[in-house]
């Protein structure tokens, strides 16, 4: 089965300083995507970054970067040089690639985190 | 700027008084998605159309309907709501050239009393 796992309900970091926010996932597809989304309190779902399975190099935007491990079916965040505005909930989630018409995010349960000044 | 656009941001409802959702885009995506989400939980997908080929979750309840009338516009209507269907309702697409990648809007948080 399908699954992402997120171990870390809550974090909090010091503003300017890098965090690490954890997912791993477990799937039989040979062809898959991971995606992570950051969730401000106001609702909204901001796509931060995406990952190819067969992707040579870690993806990267601006001060995000997912260190993707195939072997270890982890696909860390990681946000450099953390800002106040950064505080949310991040989502894990993973979608088959030749999926044709199966459009279905598999998701994580998300991390909180809290920058702090 | 293109977006995905939900109206309106907040909704209260009636227990049982039906209700509609809308969400429009200007990114002219083929595959629009309804998810559901609430507190403190993963979002969770109740439908999607691909292009005007709708495709229902199966543990979606059939209290859940939907409409694509057009490539801009889906609609989410709730026929009877009850108390467990308060949550954040968030509209979604995604594009052919790039399906795996979906594009939020703010969302609709519906209250029912």
């Amino acid at each position: 089965a399908q699954k992402i796992t997120q171990t870390q309900p809550g974090m909090f970091v010091q503003e300017k300083e890098a965090v690490t926010l954890d997912c791993t996932y477990d799937t039989s597809d040979p062809s898959y995507g991971l995606f992570w989304y950051k969730q401000p309190s106001s609702g909204e779902m901001i796509f931060l970054i995406y990952q190819g399975s067969y992707d040579q190099q870690n993806a990267t935007e601006g001060r995000y970067s997912l260190n993707f491990q195939k072997a270890r079916k982890s696909a860390n965040l990681v946000i450099s040089a953390s800002q106040l505005g950064d505080s949310a909930m991040y989502f894990c989630a993973m979608s088959p690639q030749n999926a044709g018409n199966n459009r279905k995010l598999i998701w994580g349960l998300g991390t909180s985190l809290a920058v702090n000044p | 700027d293109a977006m995905v656009i939900q109206n309106p941001r907040y909704q209260v409802t009636q227990f049982g008084k039906p209700v509609t959702l809308s969400c429009s885009q200007t990114l002219n995506h083929n595959v629009m998605y309804w998810y559901q989400q609430k507190s403190s939980q993963a979002p969770k997908l109740l439908f999607h159309y691909y292009d005007k080929d709708f495709n229902n979750e199966a543990d979606t309840p059939d209290n859940f309907q939907s409409r694509r009338p057009n490539t801009s516009f889906c609609f989410l209507d709730i026929r009877s709501p009850g108390l467990g269907d308060a949550a954040m309702y968030l509209c979604a697409t995604s594009s052919r050239q790039a399906p795996y990648e979906q594009y939020f809007g703010p969302g609709t948080r519906l209250t029912v009393t």
